[in-house]
């Protein structure tokens, strides 16, 4: 059975461009979060979806950062525009279930350095 | 509002010694905790589980118990492996709401 599939898995850009993070939830999970990874501000949870709707996004750090979930097999989290600090690895979870009980399975990651 | 709080690291450790990762927490209601192992270049995994006071989770030779009377959950096992090297996350879940808490994550690394 797939885990939570992310793509790229390590993406190198420059200041100013836009990037895009994909993840694939497992099959039939109905809950999705991205998270950000730094070694200064450990794990943060930037956004979660429940049924493709976005339920709480009040860890995006700033506009910049958006993030999408057209159908229940697909999200992107997008930078526009980019800048050094956003270095960092980000990971997509998925769960089955809404409640806090639910085992959060998370994919590889995503390392991004902006440069 | 809801947090975790374990053992700064790193820890160091001989290969079959007895290792203890403290972890307590604060939380209105009655929250579920985790523990999550994140070995390198990888995403962070299950390790155990308990979803009510005294349950003790177990995996791997890993154990913790869900104590309500002192709000900690923390993590041991008797003797270590080379391969039990890795970040250890302790987190709750806490009722409706469907986003975990992590803490601030312990580095282990076990020498052979």
């Amino acid at each position: 059975d797939a885990g939570v599939i992310q793509s790229p898995r390590h993406e190198v850009t420059e200041m100013g461009q836009e990037v895009t993070l994909r993840c694939k939830p497992i099959s039939g999970h109905n809950s999705l979060f991205w998270y950000r990874q730094t070694m200064m501000r450990g794990l943060e949870l930037l956004i979660y979806f429940n049924n493709n709707v976005p339920i709480d996004d009040s860890g995006m750090p700033e506009d910049r950062f958006s993030a999408k979930m057209p159908n229940a097999s697909f999200s992107t989290l997008k930078i526009q525009p980019s800048e050094p600090r956003d270095s960092a690895v980000y990971f997509c979870a998925s769960t089955l279930g809404g409640g806090g009980t639910d085992t959060q399975y998370f994919g590889p990651g995503t390392r991004l350095t902006v440069l | 509002g809801n947090s975790v709080t374990q053992m700064e690291g790193p820890v160091t450790l001989s290969e079959e010694a007895f290792l203890t990762i403290n972890c307590t927490y604060t939380a209105t209601g009655y929250p579920s905790l985790f523990w999550y192992v994140q070995y390198p270049g990888e995403g962070l995994q299950l390790l155990l589980k308990a979803t009510k006071a005294d349950d003790k989770g177990s995996n791997k030779g890993f154990e913790a118990t869900y104590r309500k009377e002192t709000t900690s959950f923390h993590l041991e096992k008797g003797s270590v492996q080379v391969s039990d090297s890795a970040v250890y996350f302790c987190a709750l879940g806490a009722g409706s709401a469907r986003q975990l808490t992590f803490g601030s994550g312990t580095q282990l690394t076990v020498l052979p």
